[in-house]
């Protein structure tokens, strides 16, 4: 089947530090991921996304990494901040299940100042 | 530009009554996600609607549940009859036209609460 999970269901880390979250998934079909920030009460906010062509790419204090060959993303933050502070999805889209994305269960993110 | 709008942000209903929730998407766009999360857990795909048109709705409830997009106003999600196990926070997503190969943008939810 298909299913896109997280290793660490929580991550606590200290103002400055860099974070790192993970995500697995088992689609090898899959050919774009996205990552999404969501904070209490709020919907998800797009972070960045990559395409399955591509093994890294880089935004503004981010930077997500693929790797298919155990089927493995990463999300890392720079210098994390307070403002980081919430739970981070990652999902997927297959070319052949149209345009649905399918979201992992999450990692909350909790910076300690 | 307005992002996604959804209304309302919060829903009380009573185990019985119909629940309906609106999503407008960003302008320019024509493909609209639904997208339910129970708390503490991940979003989970519901349907995917094109004007005028249902794509994929595998993650839809085969009874009380449906959606529409006509081609004038709102997308709307009705839950017939809800029950306690509905309540949730329900999400909408917008891409543009060419939509499967872009990212989706999303709303801030509707929290329904079904007492």
């Amino acid at each position: 089947g298909e299913s896109v999970g997280l290793h660490l269901p929580t991550l606590s880390v200290q103002e400055g530090d860099n974070s790192i979250i993970n995500c697995a998934y088992s689609n090898s079909a899959s050919d774009y991921f996205i990552w999404y920030k969501q904070e209490s009460g709020k919907g998800p906010q797009f972070i960045i996304d990559i395409r399955s062509n591509m093994d890294k790419r880089q935004g503004q204090r981010v930077t997500v990494l693929l790797n298919k060959t155990v089927k493995h993303l990463s999300l890392q933050i720079a210098a994390t901040q307070p403002g980081d502070s919430a739970v981070y999805f990652c999902a997927e889209r297959s070319h052949n299940q149209g345009g649905k994305l399918i979201f992992g269960q999450g990692t909350e993110l909790s910076v300690k100042p | 530009n307005a992002g996604v709008m959804q209304n309302p942000r919060h829903l009380v209903r009573r185990r019985g009554q119909e629940a309906r929730l609106r999503c407008s998407p960003m302008k320019g766009h024509s493909h609209v996600y639904w997208y339910r999360q129970l708390p503490e857990e991940g979003l989970k795909f519901m349907v995917y609607l094109q004007k005028e048109n249902i794509i994929d709705e595998s993650g839809m409830p085969k009874e009380r549940f449906s959606a529409e997009f006509p081609k004038e106003g709102p997308s709307i999600l009705r839950i017939q009859q809800v029950v306690r196990g509905d309540s949730a926070a329900y999400f909408c997503a917008s891409s543009p036209p060419r939509g499967a190969n872009y990212g989706y943008t999303f709303g801030s939810g509707t929290r329904l609460t079904v007492v």
